[in-house]
């Protein structure tokens, strides 16, 4: 099966620099996504990784090691509207099928 | 706009009872995704569709059932309803069946009472 493990929840100033953390066990790992999800809202890409390394885009870098099973979400400059959910999710495919699992989620909360 | 359109936004109806979902992926994509997501819940993968065939399948109960129609819209039927169904139901398509970012809908709010 597959198993996706990311901290429940985050604070951070308004300003400052956050990383997201994110580890994974999963077969047939076909690559690794961020979202961001605001409260009631519908999940939005952020970032895509198939290989290993930085992914840099804007304010947000998605980083990659596969063979730790291991990501992260780097958010510089943060902002207020940045406080909304994470989350991760894996692509991996096997038997003919594809799928895409999530994990829960980490809620990110940015204080003044 | 994500360019995915669920319908209807908001549903309420008692325990018992079914409805069904519609979601209209974004044009050109062929994959279509449902999710739900409860309360304090991530979101839970229910089932795949590619090109109109069953792609792959996760936790969906067998009150629930779902298509994809030759247009490439889906729907989702829930049957039976039980309390522990409300939830958010999102529907997600993508250009093909793997590799590539997908892209969700509003969702739909179904709430059992």
């Amino acid at each position: 099966g597959q198993n996706i493990d990311q901290p429940t929840e985050m604070t951070a100033t308004e300003g400052a620099i956050v990383q997201i953390n994110c580890t994974y066990q999963t077969s047939g790992f076909n690559g690794l996504f961020w979202y961001q999800q605001h409260a009631g809202e519908a999940p939005t890409f952020l970032s895509y990784n198939v290989l290993d390394g930085l992914e840099e885009k804007g304010r947000f870098s998605s980083f990659l090691s596969r063979s730790k099973g291991y990501s992260y979400l780097l958010l510089k400059e943060l902002q207020m509207k940045d406080s909304a959910s994470y989350l991760c999710a894996i692509a991996y495919s096997g038997a003919g099928s594809y799928q895409l699992t999530f994990g829960k989620g980490t809620k990110l909360s940015v204080i003044p | 706009d994500s360019g995915v359109t669920q319908t209807p936004k908001h549903l309420i109806t008692a325990t018992g009872q079914r409805v069904t979902l519609r979601c209209s992926p974004r044009s050109g994509d062929l994959s279509v995704y449902w999710y739900q997501q409860s309360l304090d819940q991530g979101l839970q993968f229910l089932i795949q569709y590619y090109n109109g065939e069953e792609r792959a399948k996760g936790n969906i109960l067998e009150r629930f059932s779902a298509q994809q129609f030759p247009d490439l819209h889906s729907e989702l039927n829930l049957s039976s309803l039980e309390l522990g169904d409300s939830a958010l139901y999102f529907c997600a398509s993508s250009v093909d069946g793997g590799g590539t970012e997908a892209f969700f809908g509003q969702g739909t709010r179904l709430t059992v009472v």
